[in-house]
């Protein structure tokens, strides 16, 4: 089965500070990798997504991931972090069934100034 | 990327008494809705797969009787959440799938259940 694992539940960084969240999947296709953020009480924004292609995409928010098959990973970064970027971050990947999501445990960014 | 409403953002109910939440899909037809279910600090949780004019399918573990789930036309889905008790205070989250298998999500409506 399909599993998603986001080894930092929660990390802090200095605003303006480079910013990698890193998630590792496991699925036996070539999956569709997502990120989504997640404000306190609110749902969930998608960020960015890999589908096929360039294995390095770009997100909103000046936001990329880089799809590695080889390490099986899809980590999150950002050049310079801002304080709004603090939030909770999930990876998922599409299982291919009913576009059902599996999603990571999460990890909380904290921006300090 | 698609819009997704839900209503009410949040709800305070006694024990025992049925509570029924709205997810509307915006700017398309959605013939599939999802719905989750999430803890404080804690991931999301697929409930079920809401499926306009059809059952919705459960996740394993999901009591069908407890969470009721209609999606009666191509913009609405409901969950009603029945005879509710405290444990079932959460925050629950609906999506739809737009274009190429993406979930875009709602708000999300926060009940507590005293």
């Amino acid at each position: 089965a399909q599993s998603v694992t986001q080894p930092d539940i929660h990390i802090t960084v200095s605003e303006g500070a480079s910013l990698e969240l890193r998630c590792n999947y496991s699925y036996g296709a070539t999956p569709y990798l997502f990120w989504y953020v997640q404000s306190p009480g609110q749902g969930l924004q998608l960020l960015l997504k890999y589908f096929s292609g360039d294995t390095l995409v770009q997100g909103i928010k000046g936001f990329e991931a880089e799809f590695k098959r080889s390490q099986s990973s899809f980590n999150l970064r950002k050049p310079s972090v801002h304080w709004s970027d603090a939030a909770e971050y999930f990876c998922a990947v599409h299982t291919g069934t009913a576009s059902k999501l599996t999603f990571g445990t999460g990890t909380r960014l904290q921006v300090t100034l | 990327g698609a819009v997704v409403s839900q209503h009410p953002s949040w709800v305070i109910c006694k024990s025992g008494t049925s509570v029924k939440i709205e997810c509307r899909s915006l700017d398309f037809q959605a013939t599939t809705m999802f719905w989750y279910r999430q803890f404080p600090k804690q991931s999301l949780m697929l409930m079920a797969t809401s499926n306009e004019g059809s059952k919705a399918t459960y996740e394993q573990g999901v009591e069908k009787d407890k969470f009721l789930i209609n999606h009666a036309s191509l913009t609405l889905s409901t969950l009603t959440v029945t005879s509710a008790h405290p444990e079932d205070s959460s925050f629950y989250i609906c999506s739809t799938v737009s274009g190429k298998e993406t979930q875009y999500f709602g708000p999300g409506t926060r009940l507590l259940v005293l």
